[in-house]
């Protein structure tokens, strides 16, 4: 159980194009999920939270107008770079936390997505 | 600021031997967790430490939790090839339930024949 699912895998976009990656909790109800980007041999840096139903909220230097999130309901959450360049080429992986769950977070499998 | 430090960043070991992963971090929080990334892949759940005291163990891998030290430890005992990844401790933001993670710079772990 606690599978969480994204779509796409890979995606690969001009640049000033906007692309959609979704999350999708399969076997369970997230409140909350959480998007998080991480380069090329680097670690994995928290970008925003997302809860069901009320607007994400955005870490420091993440722009809220150019990633924006969307949590439509207890499975599914959002994320779509608007007018993407190449320096947003990235893996972006989701996380989900179990609603009434208290700790643990299930991670997708991630999306890269490379800016041409 | 919630900082995560881990180290060594990059460790090469032969098999068979014995070796101990370090991450402190900055704020008080009792809930650490430990993930292992194969290239290209997300992340895989290792242990989750809730307590301090709290040791856990899988296979080869055991982690431990000392929250008065701010310091968890991953010690890998007789390691073997499929050991190599990428390890990540990470720290949720107040040690509540639904917080975002702050991760350490991740530990390149190489096991050599």
């Amino acid at each position: 159980g606690a599978v969480v699912s994204q779509h796409p895998s890979r995606v690969i976009c001009k640049s000033g194009t906007s692309v959609k990656i979704e999350c999708r909790s399969l076997d369970f109800q997230a409140t909350t999920m959480f998007w998080y980007r991480q380069f090329p041999k680097q670690s994995l840096m928290l970008m925003a939270t997302s809860n069901e139903g009320s607007k994400a909220t955005y870490e420091q230097g993440v722009e809220k107008d150019k990633f924006l999130i969307n949590h439509a309901s207890l499975t599914l959450s959002t994320l779509t770079v608007t007018s993407a360049h190449p320096e947003d080429s990235s893996f972006y992986i989701c996380s989900a936390s179990l609603a009434g769950g208290q700790y643990e977070q299930y991670f997708g499998p991630g999306t890269r997505l490379t800016v041409t | 600021e919630l900082k995560v430090e881990q180290n060594p960043l990059f460790l090469s070991m032969q098999e068979g031997k014995n070796y101990t992963i370090y991450c402190n971090y900055s704020t008080t929080s009792d809930r650490l967790y430990w993930y292992r990334q194969d290239p290209g892949k997300s992340l895989e759940s290792l242990f989750v430490l809730l307590s301090n005291g709290a040791v856990k163990q899988e296979g080869r891998l055991m982690a431990s939790l000392d929250t008065k030290a701010r310091l968890s430890t991953l010690h890998i005992t007789a390691a073997v090839h499929d050991l190599s990844a990428t390890y990540f401790c990470a720290v949720s933001y107040s040690g509540g339930g639904a917080d975002g993670l702050t991760f350490g710079k991740g530990t390149h772990l190489i096991i050599q024949p």
